[in-house]
Parts: structure tokens; sequence; C-alpha cells
């Protein structure tokens, strides 16, 4: 079955960097987008970063934008969320997530990592 | 920059009720909308897309309709497990949600 597991969170210094895993199983993982999606404590949804299927397409929220950076291995099936310059309103838990290749929906998730930016 | 408002905030029903969720576009997006479930502590789960197509696994008592500015998620008769926040999307852009409490 599709799995997708984030790791990598944590707590980190304002101003310092982190990088984000998510581990795809079960599915093709070259054939689809991936996206990363973020969610303040007790707020509501963000979308943060979309890649194409080979790499060759990405985009940002406008609130990360020059700072995060979203890349992919389709040889170890992984996503990857490189952030810098974190700031206390980027601390949320972080959810990747699957495209379903119609739309950018988003049809399997992960358990999603905690984000903490904090001094 | 595309807005999506969900209205109500909250909405307190009882199980066996019709609900009726609202989500409102600030320009159209044509039928590009799906909806999703959370529950606490859990990721959210893709319910509807494309406004009215029903995902693998879904059951038929939720429904969508709606094109351009204006729709609904319908849920016919709810279960306990309904009970949860309902987000709507258009691509990049969530709704701020709607909380479905037990009255």
């Amino acid at each position: 079955q599709v799995q997708l597991a984030e790791s990598g969170g944590g707590v980190v210094q304002p101003g310092r960097s982190l990088r984000l895993s998510c581990a795809a199983s079960g599915f093709n993982f070259g054939v689809y987008g991936m996206h990363w999606v973020r969610q303040a404590p007790g707020k509501g949804l963000e979308w943060v970063a979309v890649i194409g299927h080979d790499g060759s397409h990405t985009d940002y929220a406008d609130s990360v934008k020059g700072r995060f950076t979203i890349s992919r291995d389709n040889f170890k099936n992984t996503l990857y969320l490189q952030m810098s310059s974190l700031r206390a309103e980027d601390t949320a838990v972080y959810y990747c997530g699957r495209d379903l290749n119609r739309g950018a929906y988003f049809d399997y998730w992960g358990q999603g990592t905690l984000v903490t930016v904090s001094s | 920059e595309i807005v999506l408002t969900q209205s109500p905030a909250t909405l307190s029903l009882s199980p066996g009720e019709r609900a009726a969720l609202s989500c409102r576009a600030s320009q159209s997006v044509s039928n590009s909308l799906a909806w999703y479930q959370q529950k606490p502590g859990q990721a959210p789960r893709l319910l509807i897309y494309d406004a009215s197509n029903r995902a693998t696994g879904i059951p038929a008592r939720f429904s969508g309709s709606g094109s351009g500015t204006d729709f609904t998620l319908t849920i016919s008769s709810l279960e306990p497990e309904d009970f949860a926040v309902y987000y709507c999307q258009q691509p990049y852009t969530f709704g701020q949600g709607t909380r479905l409490e037990i009255k």
C-alpha cells in the first residue's frame, strides 16, 4: 500500500537550517508530483511547495520562496525539503503529499513531522 | 491570488442529520476544487476532487457539488466518525476550515 513517512523535524533556532525527508513506498514514486504542506499548531493547512515527477518543475508559496528548496531522489524514492533562514512563523507540522496527477490535489499524506523554530 | 472562504466556521449537528458545508472562491476556479477531512492528530484525507468526484474508498454519503465560485460538501447522514474539520482546496490554496461537531 502507499506509504509516506516524514522525518527530520525538531527544534531549531531562528536563522538556522533544517532538512526534512519523506520516504515513499508502495507506488511508482518517479511518476508522481509531490508536495509539502504545513500546519501551524491549532491552525489550518498551508501549501508550501511542489515538485514535478522528474524534478524539472518546482514552485513555492510566497511565504517560503527564496528560503526553502524542494528536491527529490527518484532512485531512493525520497522527497526533501531544505529549509533555511528559519523563522518562528515556520513552526508547524510538515506533511508530504502525493499529487493525484490531475490538478494538484493530494491523495496520500504522510503522518507529518513537527518543526519548532525557537531560541 | 484566489481566496477560499468556508462557512460556517463551526457546524453543530447530530448523528443521522444531513450536513452542508460551503466554500466560496474569490474568483472562478471552474471545477478545480477538492475537499479534505482531518481528525485530531491525523493527516488530512482527500474526500472529493474536481468538485464532485469521490476519491478512492470514500463512502457514498459524501458528495460534492458546485462550479465557478460556490461549492458545497454534503454528508447525507452523519456517522459518528464524520465529526472532524473539513477543508476545501483549490490548487495551492486552502480554505480556513469548518469544524463539524456533535450537537
